[in-house]
């Protein structure tokens, strides 16, 4: 069975940078696009962007145009998201979300950003 | 970027009752890539419709999307218990990929 399983909550100063990863099993990879999606608390839910595993090639969210970089190791079907010069507003869940109709999610990962 | 509008932040219904959730977006939306999610508390969304109008593997017929263009609709037939949450329409026909902001259904 399909199944992205992300790693543990975090905790960060402002200014500092977070890396989240998504390890993948139960399908071929490269074969679906990931993306990631961020919901702060008690807000609702918002698309950061895309890569594909396969070619690496990646889209992103305006909003987080040159903070955020995704990135994915096809060897051990993980992909990764980095987000920089974080602020306390970057203070939330995120989740990697493989495409497809069968509408699969990790986990979640809370970030929280504080002095 | 497109803008989706979910008119109604809560609907409060009882079990049993039928539920009409609106997402209208505000320009149309490419290929009729609507998803709608369903969220509960310390949950993951779960996906219910994609393609404005198909159901994700498993979920119950009571659930279905219809819409085209810019304007979307999830209904629920027939509220059960585990039916109450927060339900998010999405948008994955051109980035980015945007959601709205959300209608909680309650219990009345």
């Amino acid at each position: 069975q399909v199944q992205l399983v992300q790693s543990g909550a975090e905790v960060k100063k402002p200014g500092a940078s977070m890396k989240v990863s998504c390890k993948a099993s139960g399908y071929t990879f490269s074969d679906y696009q990931m993306h990631w999606v961020r919901q702060a608390p008690g807000q609702g839910l918002e698309w950061m962007g895309r890569i594909n595993p396969k070619s690496g090639g990646t889209i992103y969210a305006q909003k987080f145009q040159g903070r955020v970089t995704l990135t994915r190791d096809t060897s051990v079907n993980t992909a990764y998201m980095e987000l920089s010069r974080l602020t306390s507003d970057d203070t939330a869940v995120y989740y990697c979300v493989k495409e497809g109709v069968d509408g699969h999610w990790g986990q979640g990962t809370l970030v929280t950003v504080s002095s | 970027e497109i803008v989706l509008t979910q008119s109604l932040g809560t609907l409060s219904l009882s079990p049993g009752e039928r539920a009409t959730l609106s997402c209208r977006a505000s320009q149309s939306v490419s290929s009729n890539y609507l998803a709608w999610y369903q969220q509960k508390p310390g949950q993951a969304p779960r996906l219910l419709i994609y393609g404005a109008s198909s159901r994700a593997t498993g979920i119950p017929d009571r659930f279905s999307g219809s819409g085209s263009g810019t304007d979307f609709t999830l209904t629920i037939s027939r509220l059960e218990p585990e039916d109450f949450a927060v339900y998010y329409c999405q948008q994955y026909g051109s980035s980015p990929y945007t959601f709205g902001q959300g209608t909680k259904v309650e219990i009345k």
